[in-house]
C-alpha cells in the first residue's frame, strides 16, 4: 500500500534554481494538498486542489506554483528558489466526507 | 495571528501513566479537530478526530476532549507506552469548495520514559 508518494526525498538547490516536487496518490482521492513545515512550527498550507482541474492558494503561496496533472498527481514548483524556502514539504490527499488527510513522508529541501 | 496553538513544546511522561496534550484555537468556524502523530523522517499519521458537535471521542487508549466554550481540546493517552514517543500535532479543519483546509498547531514532543 503506497498511499502518498513524494519524490525526491532530499534535494539541495542553489538560490535562483528551479525545482519541481512530485506527489502521487493511489487511493483515488479527490483532493490533494501541499504543506511546508519549518522548525518549531506546524504545517502550513501552500496550495490545494479540491478536485482534478482546480487549484487554489493556501496560507503561504508566494514563490510557488502547482499543477494538478491528473487525479493521482499534484506537483509543486519553485521557479526561482530562495533560502527562505528551505523547509520540509509534505503532500497530502483526502477523499470525500470526513476522511482525514493522508500524508507522504516529505521532501527535505535545502536552498543555499 | 496563530489560530491553533499548542503551548507546550515538550512533555515527558513515565510509562504506564497518562499523557495529556493540550491545544487551543481561536476560530469558531472550525468544524472538525484532528490529532496527528509524527515520527522523525516520516509524514504525519492520523490518530483521532472529533466533530465540533461532540465533546468526547474515544479510540482505544486515545481520547480527545473538546471544550467549545473555552476553545480548547486535549488528547489523553492512557496508559502511555514507549512507542507513543513522537511529535503530536493538533489541527483544526474548515471546508472550502469540497476540500479540507487544516490549520496546525506547532506540535508537542512527547517522550515516554521507561
Amino acid at each position: 500500500n503506497a498511499g502518498v508518494t513524494q519524490t525526491p526525498k532530499f534535494q539541495v538547490l542553489k538560490t535562483g534554481q528551479s525545482m519541481t516536487l512530485q506527489c502521487a496518490q493511489d487511493m483515488n482521492h479527490n483532493s490533494m494538498y501541499w504543506y511546508r513545515q519549518d522548525p518549531g512550527m506546524g504545517l502550513r498550507l501552500i496550495y490545494y486542489s479540491a478536485s482534478e482541474g482546480t487549484t487554489d492558494k493556501g496560507e503561504v503561496p508566494n514563490g510557488y506554483n502547482v499543477s494538478r496533472l491528473n487525479k493521482r498527481e499534484f506537483s509543486l514548483r519553485l521557479e526561482s528558489a530562495a533560502p527562505s524556502q528551505t523547509s520540509v514539504y509534505f503532500c497530502a490527499s483526502t477523499g470525500t466526507g470526513d476522511q482525514p488527510q493522508h500524508f507522504g513522508d516529505g521532501t527535505r529541501l535545502s536552498i543555499l | 495571528d496563530q489560530q491553533v496553538k499548542q503551548n507546550s513544546p515538550s512533555l515527558s511522561v513515565q510509562e504506564g501513566r497518562i499523557s495529556i496534550l493540550n491545544c487551543d484555537y481561536t476560530n469558531s468556524m472550525f468544524d472538525y479537530f484532528l490529532w496527528y502523530k509524527k515520527y522523525p523522517a516520516e509524514g504525519p499519521t492520523f490518530l483521532i478526530s472529533i466533530s465540533s458537535i461532540k465533546d468526547k471521542n474515544e479510540d482505544g487508549r486515545f481520547t480527545v476532549f473538546l471544550n467549545k466554550s473555552a476553545k480548547h481540546l486535549s488528547l489523553h493517552i492512557v496508559p502511555s507506552q514507549p512507542g507513543d514517543s513522537a511529535v503530536y500535532f493538533c489541527a483544526a479543519r474548515s471546508r472550502i469548495q469540497g476540500a479540507q483546509k487544516l490549520v496546525f498547531g506547532q506540535g508537542t514532543r512527547l517522550t515516554i520514559n521507561p
